[in-house]
């Protein structure tokens, strides 16, 4: 199985922060990453696919890019409503594989 | 608006079965493939299983491979996983996912979940 690995595991920033999660694959995944924020006792949300594609509805200030086996989400001013945890997710092949999480906390 | 309602959950000691369902509406069911994502408590995402739109292909994490068996239902839009042999480690919250597909192309990711049906293994 492909690992993923995110890090930081756990983040403190600010409202307007620019703020930046890393995942990376044990190895190539060419573009086939999501990435998902997940709120206490909610489900998971879909952010972006395909690495850099933003779903719909989801704010601008959410991108990601990357290929291979390194890949970011970058939240370019974090808002209240962005505090929550993140997940990347590889699709590359039919066994799909989650990162540990990375948990946006307020400063 | 689509609906996934997952159902079933409940407390079942070691060694045990149960049998999860999922209700879908609010979409055309039968053009997506669908799958179990669980969760921990106080822990991460893990994917479980995933099935194709008619049902002819299964896939498995490993850890549940030769344990647990996903299957659909169309003309009834549910989804289901019957979960054998079950250990302390399978105790999660497990939620139903709606595949995704674009205009093109589907993919394994998942666009909709449901909120999730807490099973327990404990004796």
């Amino acid at each position: 199985d492909i690992q993923m690995t995110q890090s930081p595991s756990t983040l403190s920033a600010s409202v307007g922060d620019r703020v930046t999660i890393t995942c990376r694959a044990s190895q190539s995944i060419s573009s086939w990453l999501a990435w998902y924020q997940q709120k206490p006792g909610k489900a998971p949300k879909l952010l972006i696919y395909k690495a850099s594609s933003l779903e719909s509805g989801v704010p601008s200030r959410f991108s990601g890019s990357g290929s291979g086996t390194e890949f970011t989400l970058t939240i370019s001013s974090l808002q209240p409503d962005d505090f929550a945890t993140y997940y990347c997710q590889q699709y590359n092949s039919y066994s799909l594989t989650f990162g540990g999480g990375t948990k946006v906390e307020i400063k | 608006e689509v609906q996934l309602v997952e159902s079933g959950g409940v407390v079942v000691q070691p060694g045990g079965s149960l049998r999860l369902s999922c209700a879908a509406s609010g979409f055309t069911f039968d053009d997506y493939a669908m799958h179990w994502v669980r969760q921990a408590p106080g822990k991460g995402l893990e994917w479980v299983s995933l099935i194709s739109w008619d049902g002819g292909s299964t896939y498995y994490a490993d850890s549940v491979k030769g344990r647990f068996t996903i299957s659909r239902d169309n003309s009834k839009n549910s989804l289901y996983l019957q979960m054998n042999s079950l250990r302390a480690e399978d105790t999660a919250l497990y939620y139903c996912a709606k595949g995704y597909c674009s205009s093109t192309s589907c993919y394994g990711i998942f666009d909709y979940w449901g909120q999730g049906t807490l099973v327990t293994v404990s004796s």
